[in-house]
């Protein structure tokens, strides 16, 4: 059974820090990853996307990284703003099946 | 197209009663999934349809759930003899299916908390 973990559960950091984010999961059969931001009381919106072939993608001041082998994901964000306080989530698509499996998050907050 | 959209975005209910919840997806999207989540955690599966037809069902679908997507378009989920562990938000996504660029990533909409009293 598939499990994801993120770790840390919440991060605190100043307006300007460069930050990683880490999600890992326990079956490394995945089809995609995919990395969700939540806002509070709100939906999700998806952030980036990668596919089990890739090794990373990047928008704008995000990247992320994929170690399918190791069962591992980070999102870097650089040049951290306030504007990125919210809950980043990490989710993974097994090879047959089309539902995400999600981790429960990290809560970050960028301090002004 | 403005989006995934939801309804009601709350509801407050008895226990007992029963609960419809709706969702508008992407109009080109053919595939919908439902999703709940509660404080603190990650969304978890409930069901997913491409087009009409319901390809996966998870086990916390008791037999309370139900969900309909009559016409491949908007999608319906009721919960019936509604519990206090119901309470939660449901997420409703939709996605194009396909190995295009921009397929297989889910749009959520914002949701529809409820809260069972």
């Amino acid at each position: 059974k598939q499990e994801v973990t993120q770790i840390p559960a919440a991060l605190s950091v100043p307006e300007g820090e460069n930050l990683v984010l880490n999600c890992s999961f326990t079956d490394s059969a995945i089809y995609n990853l995919q990395w969700f931001r939540q806002d509070p009381g709100k939906g999700l919106t998806s952030l980036l996307l990668i596919q089990s072939s890739q090794r990373e993608q990047t928008s704008g001041r995000l990247n992320a990284s994929l170690d399918k082998s190791s069962g591992r994901s980070t999102l870097y964000i650089a040049a951290s703003q306030p504007g990125d306080s919210a809950t980043y989530l990490c989710a993974v698509r097994g090879g047959a099946t089309n539902k995400l499996i999600f981790g429960t998050g990290t809560l970050l907050a960028v301090q002004p | 197209d403005t989006g995934v959209s939801q309804d009601p975005r709350h509801k407050i209910t008895k226990r007992g009663q029963n609960v419809t919840f709706r969702c508008d997806p992407i109009s080109e999207h053919n595939r919908l999934y439902w999703y709940r989540q509660t404080l603190g955690q990650g969304p978890e599966f409930l069901t997913y349809f491409q087009n009409e037809a319901q390809l996966e069902k998870s086990r916390l679908l008791s037999d309370r759930f139900s969900a309909e997507r009559p016409k491949g378009s908007f999608s319906t989920l009721e919960i019936q003899r509604t519990e206090q562990g119901d309470s939660a938000m449901y997420l409703c996504a939709s996605s194009l299916g396909g190995t295009l660029t921009g397929a297989n990533v889910l749009t959520f909409g914002a949701g529809s908390r409820l809260t069972v009293l």
